[in-house]
């Protein structure tokens, strides 16, 4: 049982570049999300799913896509990188979301991107 | 925006003290969680609360779900090195389908 695990771990980007963050977890869980973590700021939502096929925005959406074709995976992808996306990011899978005792959520080790 | 205010910010203290950090907001949670960070690695889940008055720990650790529904705190007792690093309290709003987080409270032991 691996929990959340995420690649790649350390990433630098140029301006204008794509790119996809790999989210997996071995949990069964059906909730899934995506933070980033900025200096003083906390963690911020980015996007999140309540399930296989089901998205949706966070408080931080901008410059960032979702997609959740099974259980197991929720890649975040960059459409076009930017300076502003310099961060750590996190993927955290919980059973479920909006239930009590089902909500408590696990997070993976992180991706360090900066962008040029 | 941030729906959680978490205090103090920092704290600095001797090894063998006694930690106390807390996580306001003016909405009726049903979940409170506590975090710790290590530099480099993801958040560790340390307590989960789910009623109001709630009162549960962990080894040293201490946490309390706030009877307003609207704070929580965490204790640390005889603090060790091991201890040094960032924590986060997250909460879940009542019908919310989102955790929001506090900023974080640094802990820095001096030996």
């Amino acid at each position: 049982n691996a929990g959340v695990t995420q690649t790649p771990k350390f990433q630098v980007l140029k301006t204008g570049q794509s790119m996809t963050l790999q989210c997996a977890q071995d949990m069964n869980h059906e909730y899934m999300s995506w933070y980033r973590q900025d200096p003083g700021m906390g963690l911020r939502l980015i996007h999140y799913s309540v399930g296989a096929g089901i998205t949706d925005q966070g408080e931080v959406p901008n410059g960032y896509n979702v997609s959740r074709s099974t259980t197991e995976d929720f890649p975040l992808r960059l459409l076009s990188a930017a300076p502003s996306q310099t961060s750590v990011y996190f993927c955290a899978s919980s059973y479920s979301m909006g239930a009590t005792s089902t909500d408590t959520q696990y997070f993976g080790p992180g991706t360090r991107l900066t962008v040029l | 925006g941030q729906q959680l205010n978490q205090s103090p910010q920092s704290m600095f203290i001797q090894e063998g003290e006694d930690v106390s950090m807390n996580c306001t907001s003016s909405s009726i949670f049903n979940t409170w969680l506590w975090y710790k960070q290590d530099p480099g690695e993801g958040p560790v889940l340390l307590i989960a609360l789910y009623k109001a008055g709630e009162l549960t720990s962990n080894g040293r650790l201490t946490a309390q779900f706030g009877i307003t529904r609207k704070d929580s705190f965490l204790n640390i007792s005889a603090s060790i090195p091991s201890d040094v690093g960032i924590y986060f309290c997250a909460g879940r709003i009542q019908g919310a389908q989102k955790l929001v987080f506090g900023q974080g409270t640094r802990l820095t032991i001096n030996p």
